[in-house]
C-alpha cells in the first residue's frame, strides 16, 4: 500500500486569502488526485495531477482556483485560491498505486 | 460516464448482527470495484476490493460480492462490533481511468 500525508490537517482560513494544501507519499506514483469532501457527503474530483504535464480539472473546478504544482513522483500541493465560505471543505490527497487508490487524512479547512 | 448508487445511506444493527451494503454501476467496462471505510475525522481507508473476473472475496469478517450482469456489488460485514461505525464507500473503476464513488452509508453499530 501506500502511505500518504497531508499538511496542514486543518486550517481556519479568512476570505480572499489562499492556502497551499501538500501532500507527500511514501513511494512514487504516477498519478495523484485531489478531492473535495463537504461535510456528510462522498468525494468529488477536483483535478488528476500527473507527474511532468498539467493538471487535469473536472468540470467546475479551474486552474486560477485551484492551481496545482506536481514537482515530482512523490509529492503535489493544491492551492485553494481567493477563498470563500463556500470553499470550507475537507481536501483530501489521492494516490493510484497498484492499481488501487489510496487516501491522505484530509485537510479541514474553515473560511471565515 | 460511471454511475454509482449506494443503498442505503444509513444503516444501524446491534452488535454481532451482520451489515450489506449494496451498489450499482452502469458502466459494463468498469472491472475494479473499491470499498472504503472513513472514520470521523480521517480519510477513507481501503479495506477490501474486487476485480470483475471474481464473484466473490472475503477477508475475515468482510467480503464482497459482484453480479456483473446485473452490475451490482454489495459489501457484507458480519459479527458486526462498535468499532465498524463508520462511513462506508464503494467505488467502480477502470484500472488508469477516473474512480467513481458512491454517496455513501453511515453504519452504526449498537452495542
Amino acid at each position: 500500500s501506500a502511505v500518504i500525508s497531508q499538511k496542514p490537517s486543518r486550517d481556519i482560513c479568512q476570505r480572499g486569502t489562499s492556502l497551499t494544501i501538500q501532500c507527500q507519499v511514501d513511494s512514487q506514483v504516477t498519478m495523484m488526485f485531489w478531492y473535495r469532501q463537504q461535510p456528510g457527503q462522498s468525494l468529488t474530483l477536483i483535478a488528476t495531477a500527473n507527474q511532468g504535464s498539467e493538471a487535469t480539472y473536472e468540470s467546475g473546478f479551474v486552474i486560477d482556483k485551484f492551481p496545482i504544482s506536481r514537482p515530482n513522483l512523490t509529492f503535489s500541493t493544491l492551492t485553494v485560491s481567493n477563498m470563500s465560505p463556500e470553499d470550507s471543505s475537507i481536501y483530501l490527497c489521492s494516490v493510484e498505486y497498484s492499481y488501487e487508490q489510496y487516501f491522505g487524512p484530509g485537510t479541514r479547512l474553515t473560511v471565515t | 460516464g460511471e454511475n454509482v448508487e449506494q443503498h442505503p445511506s444509513t444503516l444501524s444493527v446491534q452488535e454481532g448482527d451482520s451489515a450489506v451494503i449494496k451498489c450499482t454501476y452502469s458502466d459494463s467496462a468498469s472491472n475494479y470495484f473499491p470499498w472504503y471505510k472513513q472514520e470521523l475525522g480521517k480519510g477513507p481507508q481501503l479495506i477490501i476490493d474486487i476485480r470483475s473476473n471474481v464473484g466473490e472475496k472475503k477477508d475475515q469478517r468482510i467480503a464482497v460480492t459482484l453480479n456483473k450482469t446485473a452490475k451490482h456489488f454489495s459489501l457484507h460485514i458480519t459479527e458486526t462490533q462498535p468499532e465498524d461505525s463508520a462511513v462506508y464507500f464503494c467505488a467502480a473503476s477502470n484500472p488508469g481511468n477516473q474512480f467513481y464513488f458512491g454517496t455513501g452509508t453511515s453504519l452504526t453499530v449498537i452495542p
